[in-house]
């Protein structure tokens, strides 16, 4: 069975401060999406990254997934308050299941 | 346009008692998902329809869940009987695609459970 491992599981930090979180899998998969879930609401999602070595930014977010098509990251530059949530990686394997990591929570403290 | 809509948002009961979860998608969607979150397993997909078909159930925990999606616009998740360790927050989403590369899938705000 594929598996997602999410680092850290837990960060704080201060505004203004950058930030990298990450998405493992034990196996190549085809494309990998990223979602942000903000308290007492259902996940959003902010991108899907399908090419080996892809870059995609949003706004102040860069993703990256790895030239193996393994892993991907989320980098934030100069953090905000409003990025504050529970960010959330999902693939879909070989079988088409679709799989979720555990998520990174996220605080920015103003 | 309306998003994907669930009711209750809140839902009290005490164990033994029947849970029904409504779910409306997204006008045009044609595959609709049920989720589970808690603290300690994270976000679970319990089940998934497309074109109102269930694909895939082997996320449904017990005999206790049941899952139908009678039209297009429409979906129930049951549970009977209800157990403590059933409270979560539920999640319903949906998605206007089912390719087997990637579907981006939209959320509704979710119910949340308590059994008492």
């Amino acid at each position: 069975t594929q598996l997602l491992e999410q680092s850290p599981q837990f960060l704080s930090i201060q505004e203004g401060e950058n930030l990298t979180v990450y998405c493992n899998s034990s196996s190549v998969f085809s494309s990998l999406q990223w979602y942000r879930q903000e308290p007492g609401e259902g996940p959003v999602l902010l991108v899907t990254v399908v090419t080996g070595g892809e870059v995609k930014k949003l706004k102040r977010l860069t993703f990256q997934f790895g030239d193996a098509r393994k892993d991907s990251s989320l980098h934030i530059t100069a953090a905000q308050p409003g990025d504050t949530g529970l960010y959330l990686c999902k693939i879909q394997d070989s079988n088409y299941q679709l799989i979720w990591g555990a998520g990174t929570k996220l605080i920015i403290k103003p | 346009d309306a998003g994907v809509i669930q009711s209750p948002r809140h839902e009290v009961t005490e164990m033994g008692q029947e849970v029904t979860l409504r779910c409306k998608p997204i006008s045009g969607h044609n595959s609709l998902f049920w989720y589970r979150q808690t603290m300690m397993r994270g976000l679970e997909l319990l089940i998934y329809f497309n074109n109102n078909v269930p694909i895939d159930d082997s996320g449904m925990p017990e005999d206790r869940f049941s899952a139908k999606m009678p039209n297009a616009s429409f979906s129930t998740l049951k549970i009977q009987p209800s157990e403590p360790r059933d409270s979560a927050v539920y999640f319903c989403a949906s998605s206007s695609t089912w390719t087997r590369t990637y579907n981006e899938q939209f959320f509704g705000p979710g119910t949340r459970l308590t059994v008492l």
